[in-house]
């Protein structure tokens, strides 16, 4: 089956400036989750979509970052105004349902963000 | 939320030889504990999952073990070898189904 989609692969910036990234999700998957992982550490979740809603966005710097989930497939990420320490790897992960039948997390190739 | 510690953090060992990397979690409703693995400049892929109603489970030379009264689980690899050079992380769900992760094992296998 095809995996999780991301785009771009890489993107750099000056900070202030602003950026999106983009997922497709694998088919049929009810639950997309954005993690940033910084150089490191492990992913740390910045919000979790069941469908086209928000589970969960406690993590999410919400002053400067946002997402969506439109008609609940795609989805995208947006940092606005970005700061040095954004700098991360943001990956995209899918599951089938996000319930507690619920199993793998499948991840995508990840955009990594270089602010400088 | 869920707190996921894991240790260690590097982790070198010789060919042949075991690894075993531990977690512990806060949540006690966690009911699903995955394994996954990072190759350098990857995305992590899922190596072997636990839920918390069994005590273990095996997948060739990979388990895991999972104690819930003390709240923690292992990873076990025997007879390493050297695509099993990778950073490895642990994770841990809860009934929120939010998957919180480790800080990951960085696993170095001597030649």
């Amino acid at each position: 089956e095809a995996g999780v989609a991301q785009s771009p692969r890489y993107k750099i910036i000056e900070k202030r400036q602003s950026v999106a990234f983009w997922c497709n999700p694998i088919s049929g998957h009810a639950t997309l989750y954005w993690y940033q992982q910084i150089l490191g550490q492990g992913p740390k979740l910045l919000i979790q979509f069941q469908n086209n809603g928000v589970v969960d966005d406690s993590q999410l710097p919400k002053d400067r970052f946002s997402a969506e989930r439109l008609k609940g497939v795609d989805s995208t990420l947006k940092i606005q105004p970005a700061k040095l320490e954004d700098s991360a790897v943001y990956l995209c992960a899918s599951s089938l349902a996000g319930g507690p039948g619920d199993t793998e997390a499948f991840f995508g190739q990840g955009t990594r963000l270089t602010v400088v | 939320g869920e707190n996921v510690e894991q240790h260690p953090s590097t982790l070198s060992v010789q060919e042949g030889d075991s690894a075993v990397i531990k977690c512990t979690y806060s949540d006690s409703a966690s009911n699903y504990f995955p394994w996954y693995k990072q190759e350098l400049g990857k995305r992590p892929q899922l190596i072997i999952d636990i839920r918390s109603n069994v005590g273990e489970k095996k997948d060739q030379r990979i388990a895991v073990t999972l104690n819930k009264t003390a709240k923690h689980f292992s990873l076990h690899i025997t007879e390493t070898q050297p695509e099993d050079s990778a950073v490895y992380f642990c994770a841990a769900r809860a009934n929120d189904y939010k998957l919180s992760f480790g800080a990951g094992t960085t696993v170095t296998v001597r030649a």
